[in-house]
């Protein structure tokens, strides 16, 4: 069974500040998204990153895939309130999946 | 409507009811997919329709039974179900995965049902 760590579990932080979640796993994928997650919602995609290296900005949010493949960033510049939520990365096994792996998230409050 | 609607957003049944929980995806994609997502787990990928065809079934109990009448429609029909049934359901669609590595294949979520067993 492949499995993604995502790390911490929970975060809490001053409005401006910055930080980053991890998502690792021993496992090579071909793709991993990022989604966020508010109370009650559903997933809202981010992004997807395939490429081994490739880093890639949403705004202030940049996302890096780790050049084996096996791990993914999230960095946040300067956080704001709007941020709060469970961020969940996900990936893909490989050609012709419809399964995708699901870490179990990591939530994040912005304090104002 | 656009991207993925759920309906109900909220439901409350007994054990000994039957109700159905309902997708739409407007989004032009092949593929449907059900999850459940309980507090302190992971999502669990339940059932994936591809062409109004089942591809995958993840061992899930009998008392849960999906149809999918058109690429575009999804429903999860409930009956006599458990207080630990209770969860935020959620529906979600996307292209075919491709059969190469490279392409994206990206899924697409609803808002979710939130199901309370009593």
């Amino acid at each position: 069974t492949q499995l993604l760590e995502q790390s911490p579990q929970f975060l809490s932080i001053q409005e401006g500040e910055n930080l980053t979640v991890y998502c690792n796993s021993s496992s090579v994928f071909s793709s991993l998204q990022w989604y966020r997650q508010e109370p009650g919602e559903g997933p809202v995609l981010l992004v997807t990153v395939v490429t081994g290296g490739e880093v890639k900005k949403l705004k202030r949010l940049t996302f890096q895939f780790g050049d084996a493949r096996k791990d993914s960033s999230l960095h946040i510049t300067a956080a704001q309130p709007g941020d709060t939520g469970l961020y969940l990365c996900a990936a893909n096994s490989g050609a012709g999946s419809y399964q995708l792996t699901f870490g179990k998230g990591t939530k994040l409050s912005v304090i104002p | 409507e656009t991207g993925v609607t759920q309906t109900p957003r909220h439901l409350v049944m007994g054990m000994t009811n039957k109700k159905s929980l309902k997708c739409e995806q407007h989004l032009g994609h092949n593929a449907m997919y059900w999850y459940k997502q309980s507090a302190k787990k992971p999502l669990e990928l339940m059932f994936v329709y591809s062409l109004e065809e089942r591809v995958e079934n993840n061992s899930v109990p009998s008392r849960f039974s999906p149809e999918c009448p058109n690429s575009s429609h999804l429903f999860l029909h409930l009956h006599t179900l458990q207080p630990e049934d209770s969860a935020l359901y959620l529906c979600a669609s996307s292209q075919d995965p491709p059969s190469w590595d490279g392409p994206l294949y990206e899924q697409y979520f609803g808002p979710g049902t939130r199901l309370t067993v009593t």
